[in-house]
Formats: C-alpha cells, structure tokens, sequence
C-alpha cells in the first residue's frame, strides 16, 4: 500500500517567517503533486514534480522532489497570510490510472 | 474557461435516505474521479469514470455508485446514508485516463444527521 505521511500536521508562524513542509513515502512514486486547500474549497493544484531531484519555484514556494522519487518537501519564504490553508501532498497508485492517494495534511496559519 | 463545478454546495440529509450529487469537467476533460473528505483528513479515492464507466474503485461499499453521462458529467450516489457519510465529496477532473493532473471542484459539503 503506498501511503504519504506529512509533518508537521500543524503549523501555526509569524508573517515574515520561513518554512518547510514535508511528504514522505516508503514507495516511490511516478510523480508528486502538491496541493492547497482553503476551507469549504476543493484542493487548488499547485505544481507536480516529476523528475527525482526536480526542483521548482513558485512566487515564494519552492518544491523540491526527492533523488529516490519517494519524499518531497515544500519550503514557503516570507509567509503571508495568504499562505494560510491545508497543504496537501498527493501522487498517483501504481495501477496505470489517475488513482490519487493523499498525504495526511498539514494545517498552516500565518498570522499578521 | 469553466472550471470543475458541483452541486448542490450544501446538503443536509437524515440517515437511511439517498442522496445525489454532481459535477461538471472542466473543459476538454473527459475523466471524472470522485473523493470523500473527512474533516480534517486529505481526501479518499471513491471511484473514477472514463467512457461512461466505473474504471477504478477505492475502499468504498456498494452503497457509493456513480455514473457518466456522454457529455464527461458525472452524479456520485450514496444509499442508505449513515453518519459516517458527512463529509465533503469532491470531484475531480482530467484529461485521458493516464493522464495525472486533477482539477478539483469547490465540492459537495454532506451532513447526515
């Protein structure tokens, strides 16, 4: 069974402060997306990495995705209350399909 | 270009009733997966729908069925509705059945009571 452990499950920092946000698996994966969840709202898709080792930039959100293609983490400079919201990591089961299996979560708040 | 769409926004219904819920693709999408999402979980895979039919199915009972319309939309059915059913139901689209990007709607928040 391949399942996405994230840490920390909650997060809760300083407008201005950095941080890091991690997905782990024991199985690798052909891909991770990450995810941001604001509440009564669907999961917003905010990058997939593909390639192990891969790492891509978004404004102040950096991902980066493991040599082995098993972990991946993601890394907010300069948080903003915008950032608050569940952050959701995700990659699809071995089965040739589109079968997503979700990380745990983790819960950020920025506040002002 | 319309995004995932999905109704009703807000459901409450009482245990043992049924229920049905929809969802539009976003354009150019023909691929329609279903998620359960327990407060404070990530979401669950349900099932997935491709060519108007159930490809892939996740740890659900029968009680969950859905169906694919010709234009890619989809209804998620749940029978026999119990507490443990309240959840927010998500639907997500995508193009082709490998394909690994989902587009996610604002989803379906169900309460059963």
């Amino acid at each position: 069974t391949q399942l996405l452990e994230q840490s920390p499950q909650f997060l809760s920092i300083q407008e201005g402060e950095n941080l890091t946000v991690y997905c782990n698996s024991s199985s690798v994966f052909s891909s991770l997306q990450w995810y941001r969840q604001e509440p009564g709202e669907g999961p917003v898709l905010l990058v997939t990495v593909v390639t192990g080792g891969e790492v891509k930039k978004l404004k102040r959100l950096t991902f980066q995705f493991g040599d082995a293609r098993k972990d991946s983490s993601l890394h907010i400079t300069a948080a903003q209350p915008g950032d608050t919201g569940l952050y959701l990591c995700a990659g699809p089961m071995n089965t040739g399909f589109q079968k997503l299996v979700f990380g745990t979560g983790t819960r950020l708040l920025v506040s002002p | 270009d319309a995004g995932v769409t999905q109704s009703p926004t807000h459901l409450i219904k009482t245990r043992g009733q049924q229920v049905t819920l929809r969802c539009s693709p976003k354009s150019g999408h023909d691929t329609v997966s279903w998620y359960q999402q327990a407060l404070g979980q990530g979401p669950q895979f349900i099932f997935q729908y491709y060519e108007e039919e159930e490809r892939q199915r996740g740890n659900f009972p029968d009680r969950f069925s859905g169906h694919q319309f010709p234009n890619y939309s989809s209804e998620l059915n749940v029978n026999a509705l119990l507490l443990g059913d309240s959840a927010l139901y998500l639907c997500a689209s995508s193009l082709g059945i490998a394909g690994y990007e989902q587009y996610f709607g604002p989803g379906t928040r169900l309460t059963v009571t």
